[in-house]
């Protein structure tokens, strides 16, 4: 199963919004609605901030939207933080038991 | 609160075998309908999944893995385990457990803890 592709880096001033592609197949992305976005901050476990696509658990900020289109699923950060620089990294189902991860975001409050 | 927390040896030489555990707190590892998984994250790198588990079902693995890992669970001690076989260097990661909660994603997550391959 290959990774799920993420662009390496993205960024953006405090207030503005980015949003972060994340490119599968038909196998995964494009087949199963399971995909979900984790946010790291160096030296820390990863976050759950998307699942199901677009739901959010709960104590994330609704300023964390998640969308998709065919094979590709995006997070879109508004309003951006100081504290949302972080790596950012979506994930999805290969089949019903089975998972693969994009390689990585890395977001960047200018 | 649910807690996981990983535990095993920092080091290990290059041929031998890791041994983890991951210890869950706050609820039963028997609970509900609950996947449990391994992660890991080599430095500087993205996250792979290893395996996932269900303690009344089956057991998964990343097929670039497969041939080496084994995952145990332990409900006395509501605990599962990862063993993986014939290291190498390119198996120098921090090691991460999390409940998979299917489509709802993976949460918690332990602390991870950073196993070195090296001689």
């Amino acid at each position: 199963q290959s990774a799920l592709t993420q662009p390496p880096s993205a960024s953006g001033s405090p207030g503005q919004s980015v949003t972060i592609s994340c490119t599968g197949t038909s196998g995964d992305v494009g087949t199963y609605n399971y995909v979900s976005w984790y946010q790291q901050h160096p030296g820390k476990a990863p976050r759950l901030m998307i699942f199901e696509v677009s739901k959010r658990p709960s104590g994330v900020p609704d300023r964390f939207s998640g969308s998709k289109s065919g094979n590709t699923a995006y997070l879109t950060v508004s309003g951006l933080q100081a504290e949302d620089e972080a790596h950012y990294y979506c994930s999805s189902y290969v089949d019903p038991n089975k998972l693969v991860f994009g390689g990585g975001t890395k977001v960047t409050v200018l | 609160q649910l807690l996981l927390r990983e535990s095993g040896p920092g080091l290990v030489k290059p041929s031998e075998t890791l041994s983890l555990t991951c210890t869950i707190s706050g609820d039963s590892i028997t609970s509900k309908t609950y996947f449990w998984g391994w992660f890991r994250q080599p430095p500087g790198r993205g996250l792979q999944w290893i395996a996932n588990t269900y303690v009344r079902g089956s057991t998964y693995y990343n097929p670039s893995l497969k041939s080496r890992v084994t995952v145990s669970v332990d409900t006395s001690k509501n605990q599962f385990s990862l063993r993986l076989t014939s290291l190498t260097a390119a198996d120098t990661a921090v090691y991460y457990c999390a409940r998979d909660n299917g489509g709802y994603g993976l949460d918690p997550w332990g602390q991870g803890t950073l196993v070195t391959v090296s001689s």
